[in-house]
């Protein structure tokens, strides 16, 4: 079964709104989760890290006080695309990483959430 | 040049046939190595690791050669369900960096 959830699974929004997305580990916790993006025909770019108790890590060129993230729980991150435009549509994925043995076991990865700004 | 190149496919073959992917890494700290597999707009889902000493599961074979930078996923007697984007994966310094992904169709 899904191990990581995402809400919601797609979303259709007008120009310069924002649309949160949230991001759940079901059975395990995770001190660190990734934000993806991934446009057709095109391999996931990681956009961010997002970190429990502390400030995300954002990726060169993207733009963090457009995609807002904020992990508050040991099992919850949210990302908010503030101000969406219709270039800001994409699939964005989230993942984290189970930890076994101290050591990083699997990326597990959500269902994912496709946004289309209109 | 990309951390993380793939062959750029797409691969269309019959069933039955055998079909092998390549990739390759550029830094050579990386620590770990997956293939994934990405149904059309789905989440990619983890096929299996990869160890230097090589691992099979079933019908399908992985490959690391750390000193050439490569790893290799090997596929036998292929089946209409193995139609997909194959990811390969390089983990390192707790970040991982996907490669573009190849695209595989098994025709009947």
């Amino acid at each position: 079964g899904a191990v990581v959830s995402q809400h919601p699974s797609w979303v259709i929004c007008k120009s310069g709104t924002s649309v949160k997305i949230e991001c759940r580990s079901l059975d395990f916790q995770a001190t660190t989760m990734f934000w993806y993006r991934q446009f057709p025909k095109q391999s996931l770019m990681l956009m961010a890290t997002s970190n429990e108790g502390s400030k995300a890590t954002y990726e060169q060129g993207v733009e963090k006080d457009k995609f807002l993230i904020n992990h508050a729980s040991l099992t919850l991150s949210t990302l908010t695309v503030t101000s969406a435009h219709p270039e800001d549509s994409s699939f964005y994925i989230c993942s984290a990483p189970r930890i076994a043995g101290g050591v990083a076991d699997t990326q597990y990865f959500g269902p994912g959430t496709r946004l289309t700004v209109l | 040049r990309k951390e993380v190149e793939q062959d750029p496919g797409p691969f269309n073959v019959p069933e039955g046939a055998t079909v092998a992917f390549n990739c390759t890494y550029s830094n050579s700290a990386s620590q770990s190595f997956f293939w994934y597999r990405q149904d059309c707009r789905k989440e990619p889902k983890l096929l299996m690791s990869v160890y230097s000493s090589g691992n099979e599961d079933g019908r399908f074979t992985a490959q690391l050669n750390r000193a050439s930078q490569y790893i290799s996923l090997l596929i036998r007697d292929s089946k209409l369900s193995d139609s997909a984007t194959y990811l390969c994966v390089v983990r390192g310094a707790g970040k991982s960096t996907f490669g573009d992904g190849t695209t595989l169709t098994v025709k009947p």
